[in-house]
């Protein structure tokens, strides 16, 4: 079957770095994203990897390594309005995006 | 401004009721897509558009139906409703398969 695994909740302080990692097992591979959703509203695009290495866009990055079927969303600064959850989704050989469960970020003062 | 638009936002029906959630998007984008979620699950796609005049099933299809006449347009119907199908719907567009998506603001649908 096909699977995305991404830890459910984490807590991380104001003003420090946060590592949100994401599993996968997909048919095939077509490109991995990470979305942001604030509660109560819609997921924002957050970043693409297709190739391995690192993604740097501002105060957020994201890697990806295809061999071992592993990406993670690194936050940095650490803001309140970063509180949100984060959608890993891949997709797979029938382009079509699988998605995780999401992965509940909590910034505390 | 440009973007997606859902209606309803919310919704409480009774069960066996039909029901159509309308989507509409303004960006000229090729394909949209339904998806729902529900707690503790990830996103989940019900159907999808690459193009005006085609659709597509994806993971959750049973129970639900759409349409896509034009390109703006792309409504789901569900034509009668059972407590199950109670979760958010979010309709999203991109200007290409697998491309950015762009979400509308969800309709939180309630089935009792």
């Amino acid at each position: 079957g096909q699977n995305i695994d991404q830890p459910t909740e984490m807590t991380a302080t104001e003003g420090a770095i946060v590592q949100i990692n994401c599993t996968y097992q997909t048919s095939g591979f077509n490109g991995l994203f990470w979305y942001q959703q604030h509660a109560g509203e819609a997921p924002t695009f957050l970043s693409y990897n297709v190739l391995d290495g690192l993604e740097e866009k501002g105060r957020f990055s994201s890697f990806l390594s295809r061999s071992k079927g592993y990406s993670y969303l690194l936050l940095k600064e650490l803001q309140m309005k970063d509180s949100a959850s984060y959608l890993c989704a891949v997709g797979n050989s029938n382009y079509q995006l699988i998605w995780g469960a999401g992965t509940k970020l909590i910034i505390k003062p | 401004i440009a973007g997606i638009t859902q209606a309803p936002t919310s919704q409480i029906l009774a069960a066996g009721r039909r029901m159509t959630l309308r989507c509409t998007q303004d960006m000229r984008h090729n394909a949209m897509y339904w998806y729902r979620q529900d707690l503790g699950l990830g996103l989940r796609l019900i159907h999808y558009s690459n193009t005006a005049g085609t659709t597509g099933k994806g993971e959750v299809p049973d129970g639900y139906s759409v349409s896509r006449a034009n390109t703006d347009d792309f409504p789901l119907t569900l034509a009668s409703a059972v407590p199950s199908q109670t979760s958010v719907y979010f309709c999203a567009s991109s200007d290409s398969e697998l491309g950015e998506l762009f979400f509308g603001e969800g309709s939180r649908l309630t089935v009792l």
